[in-house]
């Protein structure tokens, strides 16, 4: 069992651009979650997806930022037009359903230039 | 909303000495989980220990053990024979067992520096 994977790990980006995160949950998992880490802090939650729909994204700011979970593939959190204060570390995490265990990925970190 | 405040920005101990990192949480919920996860410069997330609200009986894993304090709302971290392996940042976190609610509510850390 490979884990949670996330790629890439590090992702650079000119402010403007698009960045897309990829996350690619344990085999047997339905439940996404992303959250955000900026510097010197805890992580915040975005968004709670199963496979199609998302279930909670009360913590993804309401512009430039999109998530989905498709039904074949990895999970991708999108940020369009990106700017500096984006740069953070993005974790995607995953679980089987709503038992309390989450299986973390690796994070991307993410630079804006 | 929850919240959960961790008050020790910083903490140091010496090598094979015990520790107790602080957490304290706030919720109107009487049933939830409560964690510890450590943050190593990987940047990895690893779960440490957790424990159900419902439960009286405090979690033990190996050298690390908490205190939960319901009524206080206080759930503190102890890690006993502390190793160079353990030096890290600990994030203690709330999760409601609420339907749709599974989001984890993190607190906003504290390094933990193992002098050797």
């Amino acid at each position: 069992n490979a884990g949670v994977m996330q790629n890439p790990r590090h992702l650079v980006r000119r402010r403007g651009q698009e960045a897309r995160l990829r996350c690619s949950p344990m085999k047997g998992h339905s439940h996404v979650y992303w959250y955000r880490q900026l510097p010197e802090e805890g992580l915040k939650f975005m968004v709670y997806l199963q496979k199609e729909n998302i279930i909670d994204e009360s913590g993804m700011p309401k512009e430039r930022f999109s998530a989905e979970f498709p039904k074949e593939g990895p999970s991708i959190l999108r940020i369009q037009q990106v700017v500096r204060g984006d740069s953070a570390a993005y974790f995607c995490a995953s679980s089987p359903g709503s038992s309390y265990g989450y299986t973390f990925g690796s994070g991307t970190r993410l630079t804006v230039v | 909303a929850q919240t959960v405040t961790q008050s020790q920005p910083e903490m140091s101990v010496q090598e094979a000495e015990t520790v107790t990192l602080s957490c304290t949480y706030d919720t109107s919920e009487s049933d939830y989980y409560l964690f510890w996860y450590k943050q190593p410069p990987s940047r990895q997330m690893i779960l440490v220990i957790r424990q159900e609200a419902y439960k009286q009986q405090n979690a033990t894993e190996n050298r690390f053990s908490v205190n939960f304090q319901k009524a206080a709302k206080s759930f503190s971290l102890k890690i006993s024979d502390s190793q160079l392996g353990d030096a890290a940042m600990y994030f203690c976190a709330y999760r409601s067992l609420l339907q749709g609610a599974q989001k984890l509510v993190f607190g906003q850390g504290t390094r933990l520096t193992i002098n050797p």
